[in-house]
């Protein structure tokens, strides 16, 4: 079935390492997203893309790193600048229309990351 | 950057009955979409319903609609008929027609009660 696909669901690491989170698409969409969700709070986003090596920062992408090396692919690295990286990240993809425009964002599970 | 707010953390609303949800945004572009989203205890994100900017009818589905006025920059969703799957976090979202960035507001908690 087509999708979005984040992996692991839970991720613990301990403080000062860098983490990557996994996100796959199967649906042929250019754009991609990555959002971090606080508890009781929204989306901020983190970084997006929309087309491959090539990708723009979103409100809080200090601590972030990403990659689009495969339209399928847009992994997203918590790297230990990162100050308070403990949360629940969201990763969504988007089909791109005539002139750029784009369509709903359909969403992954979700990867509750925990830094003790 | 496009800002979305969502004014009301919480809401209730009797099973059966009309809520109304609101969103307001912020932005200088004339080519935009916006969504609402819900987010059951599951955490998955379900696109409830969709709305381009350039269109003037507002947008229905099913027990769904919302309430666009562009000039206002006001996006409200209304729920008829409230049933209990509907209890889960409401966000409203804005994506731009320029560049794709997509922004979410804070969220509204819908609680239906029986």
């Amino acid at each position: 079935d087509g999708g979005i696909t984040q992996s692991p669901k839970y991720l613990f690491r301990k403080e000062g390492q860098n983490v990557t989170l996994s996100c796959e698409q199967n649906l042929n969409h250019d754009a991609m997203y990555w959002y971090r969700q606080d508890p009781g709070q929204g989306l901020r986003l983190i970084y997006y893309s929309q087309i491959v090596n090539d990708f723009q920062k979103g409100d809080i992408a200090e601590g972030y790193s990403v990659s689009r090396e495969k339209k399928e692919s847009f992994p997203l690295t918590v790297t230990s600048a990162q100050k308070n990286p403990t949360a629940f990240y969201l990763c969504a993809s988007s089909k791109l229309g005539q002139g750029g425009r784009s369509m709903e964002a359909f969403f992954g599970q979700g990867t509750r990351l925990t830094v003790v | 950057a496009q800002t979305v707010t969502q004014s009301q953390p919480e809401m209730s609303v009797q099973e059966a009955e009309t809520v109304t949800l609101s969103c307001t945004y912020d932005t200088s572009e004339s080519d935009y979409y916006l969504f609402w989203y819900k987010q059951p205890p599951s955490r998955q994100m379900i696109l409830v319903i969709r709305q381009e900017a350039y269109k003037q009818q507002n947008a229905t589905e099913n027990r769904f609609s919302v309430n666009f006025q562009k000039a206002a920059k006001s996006f409200s969703l209304k729920i008829s008929d409230s049933q209990l799957g509907d209890a889960a976090m409401y966000f409203c979202a804005y994506r731009s027609g320029n560049n794709n960035d997509m922004r979410f507001g804070a969220g509204t908690r819908l609680t239906v009660k029986p």
